[in-house]
């Protein structure tokens, strides 16, 4: 059964990169989207993008050109970089991952606890 | 990008009722890729359904998931005490994935 942790800092001074790691345990890296999501303070949900097993991206148009997903098989890591901060992007950053089965995303299952990131100076 | 826009923002009910949530996509979902999950405060989001109608593992029958199209809907047939929670829907049908903004139920 998989489980997720996430860590980074959680405070990040404006203009600067934010960089987070989750950490994946109890399952295999094969057959999965793995994923950010945040979270504004007391907002709504925002799906930031996945990197799939294979490689592939695929990001929120509106943070693609500030936003990379990584994913170390080695160390059962994926990463989200996200470029050149400003206080809308203070939020609690989740990974999450989800199943692909047959070619068919089976839902965000399981989540990490969330990491609170402050962009403030 | 496909918007999701739910309804009520807040519902208010008495345990023992039926709670009944709407998702409506301002455009059809692909292959009715949708999802719904539960937020406690201070919790991480929890799958309940996803493919519209498919509950996740573990998760009590009361809680059914319909719809195609644009319209969808969550349904909590008895509220429990620990069912209220905001809920999201997600669609996961096109190349932008997208939340909406959530439902509160609360205790009336």
């Amino acid at each position: 059964q998989v489980q997720l942790q996430g860590s980074g800092p959680g405070l990040v001074k404006p203009s600067e990169t934010l960089s987070l790691t989750c950490s994946v345990s109890g399952g295999s890296i094969s057959s999965y989207y793995w994923s950010w999501i945040r979270q504004p303070p007391g907002k709504g949900l925002e799906w930031i993008g996945y990197i799939y097993y294979d490689g592939s991206t695929n990001y929120n148009p509106s943070l693609k050109s500030r936003v990379t997903i990584s994913l170390d098989t080695s160390k059962k890591q994926f990463s989200l970089i996200l470029n050149s901060v400003t206080a809308a992007d203070t939020a609690v950053y989740y990974c999450a991952t989800g199943l692909v089965w047959f070619g068919e995303f089976r839902g965000f299952d399981p989540w990490g606890q969330g990491t609170l990131v402050t962009v403030s100076s | 990008e496909i918007v999701l826009t739910q309804s009520p923002d807040t519902l208010c009910l008495s345990p023992g009722e039926r709670a009944t949530l709407s998702c409506r996509a301002s455009q059809s979902v692909s292959n009715n890729y949708l999802s719904w999950y539960q937020q406690k405060p201070g919790q991480a989001p929890r799958l309940l359904i996803y493919g519209a109608s498919s509950r996740a593992t573990g998760i009590p029958d009361r809680f059914s998931g319909s719809g195609s199209g644009t319209d969808f809907a969550l349904t909590i047939r008895r509220l429990e005490p620990e069912d209220f929670a905001v809920y999201y829907c997600h669609q996961y049908g096109s190349s932008s994935w997208t939340f909406g903004q959530g439902t509160k139920v609360e205790i009336k």
